[in-house]
Parts: structure tokens; C-alpha cells; sequence
């Protein structure tokens, strides 16, 4: 069975602080794929990035990073230097080779205070 | 338009009553995805479409939800004898073949 587990419900920090946020996985297939996804309170889901399952390579973009370990079924989010824009809910998705579904995590709230 | 559009933004109905919720992919995008978000919960997965086919609707709670695509673009999500358990998010995605979706801004319907 596929499903994604985010067990951050919630995390407080302080403007410039690193934060985070947690992704495990569970999946039979051998080819999968990874996603953050960002939803401000304005209520849109914003993709950030996709990971393939073959492709351990993590990833920085400008504040943010990812670093994805198929030996423990991680996908974990890190946010560099956090801003006030940065607070949302950030969820964890995961897709089977034929992309009929995406798993999603029950996602993490983030409260960036100034 | 450059995004996934969904129509109305919100709607108010009454129990009881039929309601369908309009979605309009990103143009070229042959995947399209329905999922329903529940106050302060995660995403729920209705159905599937690739072209105008479903190959997955195992998500659809029960036979008052039904949901089309037309000419491989355009969706409608139908939900008849609306319940108050019906209100929440519905949210609609898109994709090209094998990559990730797009997410609309959301329908949020509330039963009265």
C-alpha cells in the first residue's frame, strides 16, 4: 500500500531560523515519485519540486532543501533562514510509476514569526 | 489561461439540491485529478482522468458523485442530493502524461 506520513502536525519558529519538515514513505513499487507541495493561506497548492526514485541526488534550491534516503523511506524538507512568507501548510506527496494517484501526507503547518 | 481554473470559487447550497463544479485544465495537460480537502485535513483522492477516460475512480465516496470530461479538457464533478458531510474543498489538477499536477484554486462548497 502507498502512503506518506508527515508527523509534524505543527512547528513554531522564529524568523531566520532552519526548520524541518519531516516526509516518510511507504511504497511496493521500485520506480515512485516524490513531491512538496506549498499551500499558502490563500489556499492553492504551489509544487515545489519532484523527486524520482532513482535519482538520490539531493537538491537545493536558493532556501530550500531536500534531502531524499530511499534506506529510510525519507523525503525530509529544510528551509534555510525562515521568513514570514514562508508560513503555510507544506504537505508530502507521493506518485506510483503510472501517476493514476497521488498519496498525500496529512501535511505540516508552519508558523514563521517575525 | 496560464493556470488551472475552477468555477464557482464558492458555493452556498442547500441540502438536498445538485451541484456541479467546473474545472478547466492548463491547455495540452492530458491528466486531470479531483480531490476533495476537508477543514484543516489532507487531500483526498475522488478520480483520475487521462484523455477523457477514468481509469480510477476508486475515490468517488458514493454513487451521488459522479464527474465527466468533455473533448479532453474541461471537467465537471457532479454531486447530487448534497449532504452536510459534502462541504469542504474540492480541488482540481492537471498535469501533462507522467508529472506532476497543477493544482486549481478550489470550489469551497458548504451545505446548508
Amino acid at each position: 500500500a502507498q502512503k506518506v506520513t508527515q508527523a509534524q502536525t505543527e512547528i513554531s519558529v522564529v524568523e531566520k531560523e532552519d526548520v524541518t519538515l519531516d516526509c516518510v514513505y511507504e511504497t511496493r513499487d521500485t520506480t515512485y515519485y516524490l513531491f512538496w507541495y506549498k499551500q499558502p493561506p490563500s489556499g492553492e497548492l504551489v509544487f515545489l519540486i519532484r523527486r524520482n526514485s532513482f535519482d538520490e541526488q539531493n537538491e537545493i534550491s536558493g532556501r530550500y532543501s531536500w534531502n531524499f534516503q530511499k534506506s529510510t523511506s525519507s523525503f525530509n524538507f529544510t528551509i534555510t533562514a525562515s521568513q514570514v512568507v514562508d508560513s503555510a501548510v507544506y504537505f508530502c506527496a507521493l506518485s506510483s510509476p503510472n501517476f493514476n494517484k497521488f498519496y498525500f501526507g496529512s501535511g505540516t503547518k508552519l508558523n514563521v514569526k517575525p | 489561461g496560464a493556470g488551472v481554473s475552477q468555477s464557482p470559487s464558492n458555493k452556498v447550497t442547500e441540502k438536498g439540491k445538485d451541484v456541479e463544479l467546473r474545472c478547466d485544465p492548463i491547455s495540452g495537460h492530458t491528466a486531470l485529478y479531483w480531490y476533495r480537502q476537508s477543514l484543516g485535513q489532507g487531500l483526498e483522492f475522488l478520480i483520475y482522468f487521462q484523455g477523457n477516460s477514468a481509469p480510477d475512480k476508486s475515490g468517488l465516496p458514493s454513487d451521488r458523485f459522479s464527474a465527466e470530461r468533455t473533448g479532453g479538457s474541461v471537467s465537471t464533478l457532479t454531486i447530487q442530493r448534497t449532504q452536510q458531510e459534502d462541504s469542504a474543498v474540492y480541488l482540481c489538477a492537471s498535469s501533462l502524461r507522467d508529472s506532476e499536477a497543477f493544482f486549481g484554486q478550489g470550489t469551497r462548497l458548504t451545505v446548508v
